[in-house]
């Protein structure tokens, strides 16, 4: 089967630095992506991967490993507008994309 | 540009009733997509559509209709509505076949009683 673990929820400070992780087993690998949903709204698309290393944008960094089955989002100087779940999903070898369940972040003051 | 619109933002039915979904974008997308989104969950594809007049089966397409009306709209009907239909829907669009970059729809918020 076809499997994407995120932790469910994360607390961090403002001004602070998080990372969320993604693990993923899927039936082959076409890119990751990750979005982020704030509480009512639509996902937006943030960052994805498609080879081994970290994309840096802004205060969004993704790494991707591939022979792990891992990725990260790392953000950076938090800000309390940054609280929302952050969705990690994985492209198959059909180019379908597989969706985790999503990391709550909460930013505290 | 709106994007993705869809409608309506929040219903609530009765087992059995029907109703009908809609989705349009305003981005020129040949692709275009429904999902729905439960707690604890990652979002499920229901159907999806690669061109106006084309549909294909997703990950949970049981209890659910699409269309393509055109290139901009793609519907998405319940005909007989039942509890585990309660969920948000989103319809989302893209460029390009298989794309991971999806620009989605604020959702539909559907409780089934």
């Amino acid at each position: 089967g076809q499997n994407i673990d995120q932790p469910t929820e994360m607390t961090a400070t403002e001004g602070a630095i998080v990372q969320i992780n993604c693990t993923y087993q899927t039936s082959g690998f076409n890119g990751l992506f990750w979005y982020q949903q704030h509480a009512g709204e639509a996902p937006t698309f943030l960052s994805y991967n498609v080879l081994d290393g970290l994309e840096e944008k802004g205060r969004c960094s993704s790494f991707l490993s591939r022979s792990k089955g891992y990725s990260y989002l790392l953000l950076k100087e938090l800000q309390m507008k940054d609280s929302a779940s952050y969705l990690c999903a994985v492209r198959d070898r059909d180019y379908q994309l597989i969706w985790g369940a999503g990391t709550k972040l909460i930013i505290k003051p | 540009n709106a994007g993705v619109t869809q409608t309506p933002k929040f219903r609530v039915l009765k087992t059995g009733q029907s109703m009908t979904l809609l989705c349009a974008q305003d981005m020129n997308h040949e692709y275009m997509y429904w999902y729905r989104q439960d707690p604890g969950m990652g979002l499920r594809l229901i159907h999806y559509s690669v061109g106006e007049g084309t549909t294909a089966k997703g990950e949970v397409p049981d209890g659910y209709n699409v269309s393509r009306l055109n290139k901009r709209e793609f519907s998405l009907r319940l005909e007989s509505a039942a509890p585990s239909q309660t969920s948000v829907y989103f319809c989302a669009s893209s460029y390009l076949e298989g794309s991971g970059i999806q620009y989605f729809g604020a959702g539909t918020r559907l409780s089934v009683l």
